[in-house]
């Protein structure tokens, strides 16, 4: 099993659509937390970081299940410029400090 | 700040070359991490560090060397050039620890034929 999962897509929705990317992380030590995106060619840039509690920046809600091991991340009103990959990253425990782990992303695409 | 700065942006080597590539941050950052991305997959950790001086390796170390003698410096060297290793590298940095945010470069894009 991979230490961090993510399904690939593509996510094809129209404009104006609310979508939902869940990113599953096998280990139950795992200590932090983040979705970054990035665009065709280009480096990721960080989207946000994810909290027990859950939070929200604008149209964008992400959320973590501990007890599930998974964290979820909601685009509401989808525009096209969301259209990109979306990154889950996880910190992993790795002889006495964490690294991060990354999924291989969740393509979407927004079209009008 | 000019941020996390890699160079070059792309190269062709051939089978048992040898080159390195150069990755530097201007943000005083502790941390700074070398990963590969193959296409349509996710970053591989490569190697990382801590500080000045202090090295370690990620998932798929095999093939590649670094060296971190300065805080804004952190090159990675590829002393045979093999196929497999055509990828493109993304150089990142962090603050203190992984919990922190990293800040990438935009890459490094490399074939070997």
């Amino acid at each position: 099993r991979k230490e961090v999962e993510q399904d690939p897509g593509p996510f094809n929705v129209p404009e104006g659509a609310t979508v939902a990317f869940n990113c599953t992380y096998s280990n139950s030590a795992s200590q932090s937390f983040f979705w970054y995106r990035q665009d065709c060619r280009k480096e990721p840039k960080l989207l946000m970081s994810v909290y027990s509690s859950g939070n929200e920046d604008g149209r964008f809600t992400a959320q973590l299940n501990r007890a599930s091991q998974y964290i979820s991340l909601l685009i509401r009103d989808s525009k096209l410029s969301d259209s990109a990959t979306y990154l889950c990253v996880v910190t992993l425990p790795s002889g006495g400090s964490y690294i991060p782990t990354f999924g291989r992303g969740t393509s979407l695409i927004v079209h009008p | 700040n000019a941020g996390v700065t890699q160079t070059p942006k792309f190269r062709i080597l051939k089978i048992g070359q040898s080159m390195t590539l150069q990755c530097t941050q201007d943000m005083n950052h502790n941390y700074m991490y070398w990963y590969r991305q193959d296409p349509g997959m996710g970053l591989k950790l490569i190697y990382y560090s801590v500080g000045a001086g202090i090295t370690d390796k990620g998932e798929v170390p095999n093939g590649y060397n670094v060296s971190r003698s300065t805080t804004e410096d952190f090159p990675l060297r590829l002393e045979l050039a093999a196929p497999s290793q055509t990828s493109v590298y993304f150089c990142a940095s962090s603050v203190d620890t992984p919990r922190e945010t990293q800040y990438f470069g935009p890459g490094t894009r490399l074939l070997v034929l």
